[in-house]
């Protein structure tokens, strides 16, 4: 049963213009979200977190947007640029006090020059 | 430098043997898990480990084996019994594990490549 989904495998866009990336959960007691980046043969980096009671945390050139009446966030990147071209991985904490991440199944990101 | 350590990078194991894979980290982290990558799934927890000398068992901990001696290092052991272990695996830590803490993102290390031949 997959708690947390990244259902589009794969985006590509323009160099400069925006990226969303899209991810839903089905768990209401998530109240911790995660998004991270990874490179082929590498192992994934820390990009950007939002907490439940919020909706919105910006960070840069990222964005992450939380909409839990719908179970819904997105990760939006603006402007792209060639070097955000990696796999996306969405997460939630897991309930209970354990720390356990759940990620989704990541979406590769293209950007083109 | 701190940061997470794998090794080796790339680990070939004929089918049938038992191998361990290293896990070290110089952060001070309480916290540490192991996971696996498959083609087009996500990361998928196999074992966790709170703090030092304990350790529960995630997702698909079947044929699979940790010890947490130290609290910098996390080894895991894939045994024969694992039906299918070619795949990516990566090891993360954390400070804690209190979810209100927004410390606790992990980190990861660069991860070893595991191929049965």
């Amino acid at each position: 049963d997959q708690q947390v989904k990244q259902n589009s495998p794969s985006l590509s866009v323009q160099e400069g213009r925006i990226s969303i990336l899209n991810c839903d959960y089905t768990n209401s007691m998530f109240d911790y979200f995660l998004w991270y980046k990874k490179y082929p043969a590498e192992g994934p980096t820390f990009l950007i977190s939002i907490s439940s009671i919020k909706d919105k945390n910006e960070d840069g050139r990222f964005t992450v947007f939380l909409n839990k009446s719908a179970k819904h966030l997105s990760l939006h990147i603006v402007p792209s640029q060639p070097g955000d071209s990696a796999v996306y991985f969405c997460a939630a904490i897991g309930s209970g006090n354990t720390g356990k991440l759940i990620f989704g199944q990541g979406t590769t990101l293209q950007v083109k020059p | 430098d701190g940061g997470i350590t794998q090794s080796p990078k790339y680990l070939f194991r004929k089918e049938g043997q038992n191998v361990t894979l290293s896990c070290e980290q110089n952060l001070n982290h309480d916290a540490m898990y192991w996971y696996r990558q498959d083609p087009g799934q996500g990361l998928r927890l196999i074992y966790y480990s709170q703090i030092v000398n304990d350790f529960q068992k995630g997702d698909i901990a079947e044929g699979y084996s940790v010890s947490r001696e130290k609290k910098e290092s996390f080894p895991l052991t894939v045994t024969s019994a694992q039906k299918n272990p070619t795949a990516f695996y990566l090891c993360a830590s954390s400070p804690g594990t209190s979810v209100f803490i927004s410390t606790d993102t992990q980190y990861f290390g660069p991860g070893t490549r595991l191929t049965v031949l």
